[in-house]
Order: structure tokens, then sequence, then C-alpha cells
């Protein structure tokens, strides 16, 4: 089975600007997670889709949303991008059920300008 | 809440050296998953052992063991024999149970990084 995919891998932004990241998760995954690493906060969830609902979020602002399609395949967005941004976003994906092994992906690294 | 404590921030050794990595948790959940992912320079985390809160038996594969003591809420990895693959970022996480009908999301400690020295 492939793993779980993330696009893009790299991306530089500017303040202000906002952006959309990719995730595709392993074959018949139901649920994505979504993750922010820095070298100050470490890794932190900030939210979990399951058949195209949220169903948990994480503590971080209303700049950061998400969605999930019929397919499975996430994506989220940061608007009105900050410096701060600036991280690995690890996506990663599970059956679904409780408390289910989560499976990463590479992630994308954004940079902000 | 949930936290995950590892407080080893940096180890190195010489391989073939054993080594250790400690990790302490703190939940209030009864039922709960701990994990172990390994962190390469390319970033992925890599899925390495998952233990859940009913069962404390010791696990060992290849090279790895994990050790799980629900008294001193502690869940630890020995590297046997390391070797320079084994560099990486090493992180101890904590599952919860469910809230709101969603999974809460993984609790992750800092992270320790181990450099094998050749």
């Amino acid at each position: 089975k492939a793993g779980v995919t993330q696009t893009p891998r790299y991306l530089i932004k500017t303040r202000g600007q906002q952006v959309t990241l990719s995730c595709s998760p392993i074959s018949g995954h139901r649920s994505v997670s979504w993750y922010q690493q820095t070298p100050g906060q470490g890794l932190q969830f900030l939210f979990e889709y399951f058949s195209e609902t949220q169903r948990n979020k994480g503590n971080f602002p209303g700049r950061f949303s998400g969605r999930q399609f019929s397919n499975s395949r996430s994506e989220m967005n940061v608007s009105t991008l900050e410096l701060g941004d600036s991280a690995l976003y690890l996506c990663a994906s599970s059956p679904g059920q409780e408390l289910d092994t989560q499976y990463f992906g590479p992630g994308t690294r954004l940079t902000v300008l | 809440a949930q936290k995950v404590t590892q407080a080893q921030t940096e180890i190195s050794v010489v391989e073939k050296e054993d080594v250790t990595l400690d990790c302490v948790y703190e939940t209030r959940d009864t039922t709960y998953y701990l994990f172990w992912y390994k962190q390469p320079p390319s970033g992925e985390l890599v899925f390495l052992i998952r233990r859940n809160s009913f069962d404390e038996q010791n696990e060992i594969s290849g090279r790895y063991s994990w050790n799980f003591q629900k008294s001193t809420s502690s869940f630890n990895f020995t590297i046997t024999a390391s070797q320079v693959v084994d560099s990486a970022v090493y992180f101890c996480a904590l599952s919860g149970g469910y809230s709101g009908g969603g999974a809460d999301g993984l609790t992750f400690g800092k992270g320790t990084h181990l450099i094998i020295q050749p």
C-alpha cells in the first residue's frame, strides 16, 4: 500500500498570504489528522477529520482550517500568514476507529517571510 | 490534561553501545495508548510501536525493546547494539480517549535527538 502523501513538500510564502496544503491518506483510511511541528512548541495537534467532518480540533486560531473530501483526501488552509506559522506540517492517516495508530506523511515545510 | 515528558534532549553514544530513551506520561484516562515514533532527517514520522494501557508486557523487536511500567507512568525504549542508522529524533506519544466523538490527537513529548557515532 502506498503511504501518506503530502503536497507540496516545500512552500515559501510572505506574511499576509494564505496557503493550502494537501494530504492523501493511505488507501482505506478514513481519518486524517494534521499536526504542526516547530522547534519551540514541538508537535501540536491541529485537527482531525473523519468522513468529511471535523471531529476534533486543537488549540489553534481560526486562521487554521481544513476540510476533507469524499475520497478522504484532506486539505488544510492557513489564512493571513504570520512569521510564526513557519513550520513542518504533518498529516497522519488512520482507519478511523478509536485509538487507531496514526501513520504520518513526509510533511510540508512552510516558510513564511 | 495529558502530558508526555522526554527529559533527555540529546543523547550521543558510540556505535554498538546500548541506549535507553526515557518517556514519562500523565493522563487521567483509564484507556490509552502509548507510541514511539522515529523522525529521521527527512522529516517523516515513522511508527515504531503501540502499547495499550492494559498490556504491561515488555516487547522486543530485533534490537529494539520497550519497557512499559504503569506504576511509574513510564514507557522507555532501548536500542541494543546501536547503529549509525539509528540516528534520529525519537518521539514518545500518548493517545487518550475520545472527547465529543472525535480523536483528541496524539500528545507528543519534545523528542530525544539520538546521535550514534561511528
